[in-house]
């Protein structure tokens, strides 16, 4: 399968308690982004990575929240002290620049995601 | 700001007809591109349709077609001959420069089909 894989894919969790979800791009890409989406609605951007550095952060990312990418290669998003607002599905989506598919320039690929619920 | 507004929470289509999803949007960019997505109940999110700010045609693939009015700003989806397997949220969304890495999503429509 060379589409982006996270894991876990469900994750329940007691209020306070820290999780770590992971996220694995399509090789080639180098371009990885996290988004969340909450019960009837549409995902929302939380940060994006080129390679390596977090190039771009939302407010809506607050210091509880840190997302990591090592090696430019997978990525990891760690909620700390978790509340019950943080319940969603975060979404892990990647691409590779100046790629011209069906879906544009840049066009993103989503992963599965992974559903957080927080007791 | 840059804003994606879906007006139909949730639609009803009878198998086989065809049913068109309502998606309207706002930017200053004259350089965007607008998508469609189908989420089914697994979650994931399916790509369907990409529109260019710049193209001249609007696009298709397969039974889906988007209708593209800049003008208006319009960006409505057009599913032909629906199927009980369309059921599912569908999401219109936009990114800001032709290479733009920031998707901004609607708030969704709901699509039932009924046999």
């Amino acid at each position: 399968d060379t589409g982006v894989s996270q894991d876990p894919r469900h994750k329940i969790t007691k209020r306070g308690q820290n999780v770590t979800f992971r996220c694995d791009p399509i090789s080639e890409h180098n371009r990885l982004y996290w988004y969340r989406q909450t019960l009837g609605q549409g995902p929302e951007f939380l940060t994006y990575f080129q390679n390596e550095a977090q190039l771009e952060k939302s407010r809506l990312l607050s210091d509880r929240f840190s997302a990591e990418r090592p090696k430019g290669s997978f990525s990891t998003l760690e909620i700390q002290r978790t509340e019950q607002g943080d319940s969603a599905m975060y979404l892990c989506a990647s691409s590779s620049p100046g790629t011209s598919g069906k879906g544009g320039l840049n066009e993103q690929f989503f992963g599965p995601g992974t559903r957080l619920t927080v007791l | 700001a840059q804003k994606i507004t879906q007006t139909q929470p949730g639609m009803f289509v009878q198998e086989k007809e065809a049913v068109t999803l309502d998606c309207t949007y706002d930017t200053s960019d004259p350089s965007y591109g607008l998508f469609w997505y189908k989420q089914p109940s697994s979650g994931e999110m399916i790509f369907l349709i990409y529109q260019g700010s710049y193209d001249q045609q609007n696009a298709t693939e397969g039974r889906y077609s988007l209708n593209f009015q800049k003008a208006r700003k319009s960006a409505n989806l057009v599913i032909s001959a629906s199927q009980l397997g369309d059921s599912a949220m569908y999401f219109c969304a936009m990114r800001e420069g032709l290479g733009g890495f920031k998707t901004i999503f609607g708030a969704g429509t709901r699509l039932f089909v009924k046999a």
